[in-house]
Parts: C-alpha cells; sequence; structure tokens
C-alpha cells in the first residue's frame, strides 16, 4: 500500500514570507516518484515538480525549492518570498513502481495575505 | 489543443438520474485516471485504466459507479440513481506510463466535471 500524509490542512503566512509545506509519505516500493500540484481558485491542477526516488538532490525552481529526504521519507515544499499568486491548494502525490497508481495527499490550502 | 478534455463543464440532474461524464485524454497516453473532489476537499481516487490491463475499480464508492475505456482513448464515467453526496467535482486525468520505461510521467488533469445533483 502506498500513503500521502499532508498534515497541514491550511497555512496563512504575509506576503513576502518564507512558507514550507510538508509531505510524508508512505511505500514499501524501491522505486517510486513522488509528485506536487498546485490547484489555484480557478481549479485546475497544476503540475509543478517530479522527483525519482533515486535522485535525493534538492531542487530549486525560482521561488519555489524542494527538500527530498529519503531518511524520514519527506518532500517539502518550500516558497520563499511568498506571493498573493502563490494561494492555492498544493497536492503532494506518489507513484509507487509496484502500484502504478497515483496516491494524493489532501492537500495544503496555502493562504498568502497582502 | 492537446490537453486532457472533459465534458461537460458543468451537469445539474435531479436525483435519481443517471449521467454519463467523457474524458477524452492526451493522445497517446496510456494511463488514464478519474478522481473526485467534493468542495473543499483533496481528491479522492475512483478509477484506473492501464493499456490493456484490467481496471483498478478499488476506488468506487459503490456500485452505482461504472466506467469505461475503449483501447487507449475515450473514458466515461457513469453514475446510475445519482445521489445529492455524489455532487463534487470529477476530474480525469492522463498520463504516459510504460512498465520499465517512462514510468515517472506527471499526471496531466483535464478541468473536470462539475457535478450537482438537486
Amino acid at each position: 500500500a502506498q500513503k500521502v500524509t499532508q498534515a497541514q490542512t491550511e497555512i496563512s503566512v504575509v506576503e513576502k514570507e518564507d512558507v514550507t509545506l510538508d509531505c510524508v509519505y508512505e511505500t514499501r516500493d524501491t522505486t517510486y516518484y513522488l509528485f506536487w500540484y498546485k490547484q489555484p481558485p480557478s481549479g485546475e491542477l497544476v503540475f509543478l515538480i517530479r522527483r525519482n526516488s533515486f535522485d535525493e538532490q534538492n531542487e530549486i525552481s525560482g521561488r519555489y525549492s524542494w527538500n527530498f529526504q529519503k531518511s524520514t521519507s519527506s518532500f517539502n515544499f518550500t516558497i520563499t518570498a511568498s506571493q498573493v499568486v502563490d494561494s492555492a491548494v498544493y497536492f503532494c502525490a506518489l507513484l509507487s513502481g509496484g502500484y502504478q497508481k497515483v496516491t494524493f495527499g489532501t492537500g495544503t490550502k496555502l493562504q498568502v495575505i497582502p | 489543443g492537446a490537453g486532457v478534455s472533459q465534458s461537460p463543464s458543468n451537469k445539474v440532474t435531479e436525483k435519481g438520474k443517471d449521467v454519463e461524464l467523457r474524458c477524452d485524454p492526451i493522445s497517446g497516453h496510456t494511463a488514464l485516471y478519474w478522481y473526485r473532489q467534493r468542495l473543499g476537499q483533496g481528491l479522492e481516487f475512483l478509477i484506473y485504466f492501464q493499456g490493456n490491463s484490467a481496471p483498478d475499480k478499488s476506488g468506487l464508492p459503490s456500485d452505482r459507479f461504472s466506467a469505461e475505456r475503449t483501447g487507449e482513448s475515450v473514458s466515461t464515467l457513469t453514475i446510475q440513481r445519482t445521489q445529492q453526496e455524489d455532487s463534487a467535482v470529477y476530474l480525469c486525468a492522463s498520463s504516459l506510463h510504460r512498465k520499465g520505461a517512462d514510468y515517472n510521467s506527471p499526471l496531466h488533469f483535464g478541468n473536470g466535471t462539475r457535478l450537482t445533483v438537486t
């Protein structure tokens, strides 16, 4: 079985603050993939990043960065200098090599206050 | 227009009626998923199709729900005798999953069908 836990249901920050969204996953497979998706108020789901289990390098893309730690089964997402446009629900997801089905966390709603 | 297309975008139906939701995946995508998202909630897995393999129906909430997919093309999700609790956005996603090969392609989502059961 596979499971994704996003313990933070809602987070509010003031614009320009940094914020980290937590994601903890469970899988028995050694080959797996982790994803983050953004769902803005308009509703469409936007793919942000994919990471495979063999690559523990952290990744930075502009104001976004991801910290993948296999030792703690976590794949956390940090937004630096948050902006109002970052307000959305963010979903973490897992695809295990043997399971062939993407499992989503329950999402974290981020509100950036101007 | 190479994205995942869902129709209708909105559907209002009376309790007890049947509804059919359609999903056109991205051409060439072998995997197709249906998810349900109730207002303010997360994504609830319903069903997964992968190529010609038997679908994973483990997420279907009741026998009123069924889905079909012809080959690697269009899929339809049917809800029979709709109930008010079925009101939600139904999201379809497709991706390229090939066992042993390009296994990690992300899901591409459609814009969903908003179903309201009155």
